[in-house]
């Protein structure tokens, strides 16, 4: 079975903590991409990445970073985590290629929720 | 501006029963994916189904099916005879060629509860 694996299921952490989630994803995919979810706004896109030390802005980048050292691996980096914050992050990957990206199905993790108390 | 709305947030309906999920979807391109993802209680998003905008015929799959009228600009989503496993958040999705950064814009969702 493929697998998309977030490390942490529940999150708890202090304002201006810095805040570090990972994302590992076991089938060669090109494409990985950090979401949040927030109630009655659905999935916002963070950052994406298609390539091993490539990152793209996505809609809601202010206030977090990302890191791909790896090509299985993408880490979420919250440099001062704040209170607007708290929210459900989910991360997905996808087959490569720039031109397929936008049609190509993604693979969820199971998410991680985080509350920045 | 959301180009994916889902108008419904929240569906309730006792075993059996059918149920339609509503998408409307805004894009000034011709060429776009529509995709439609169940997100159970544990919390993955899982694919349901792609659909391209120059394929307007309606699938189904088991109890899911499916209606693409690109002249309402609406992609809905039925399930027949709903089950309690189908008890989800489920989340219309659009991929949009002009944004030209190649990301999905989902809907808001629509969480759906089936009784026994």
């Amino acid at each position: 079975d493929v697998k998309v694996t977030q490390s942490s299921r529940y999150l708890v952490k202090r304002t201006g903590e810095k805040v570090f989630l990972e994302c590992v994803q076991d089938m060669d995919h090109e494409n990985m991409f950090w979401y949040r979810q927030d109630p009655g706004l659905g999935l916002r896109l963070i950052y994406f990445s298609y390539d091993v030390k490539m990152k793209e802005k996505g809609d809601i980048p202010e206030g977090y970073s990302v890191s791909r050292e790896k090509k299985e691996r993408f880490s979420l980096i919250l440099e001062s985590a704040s209170t607007n914050q708290t929210s459900m992050y989910l991360c997905a990957s996808s087959r490569g290629g720039s031109d397929l990206l936008r049609y190509e199905k993604l693979f969820f993790g199971s998410g991680t929720q985080l509350s920045v108390l | 501006a959301q180009k994916v709305t889902q108008a419904q947030t929240e569906i309730s309906v006792v075993e059996k029963e059918d149920v339609t999920l509503d998408c409307v979807y805004e894009t000034r391109d011709t060429t776009y994916y529509l995709f439609w993802y169940k997100q159970p209680p544990s919390g993955e998003l899982v694919f349901l189904i792609r659909r391209n905008s120059f394929d307007e015929q309606n699938e189904i799959s088991g109890r899911y099916s499916w209606n693409f009228q690109k002249s309402t600009s609406s992609f809905n989503f039925t399930i027949t005879a709903s089950q309690v496993v189908d008890s989800a958040v489920y989340f219309c999705a659009l991929s949009d060629p002009s944004s030209n950064d190649y990301k999905l814009s989902f809907g808001a969702g629509t969480t759906v509860t089936v009784r026994a």
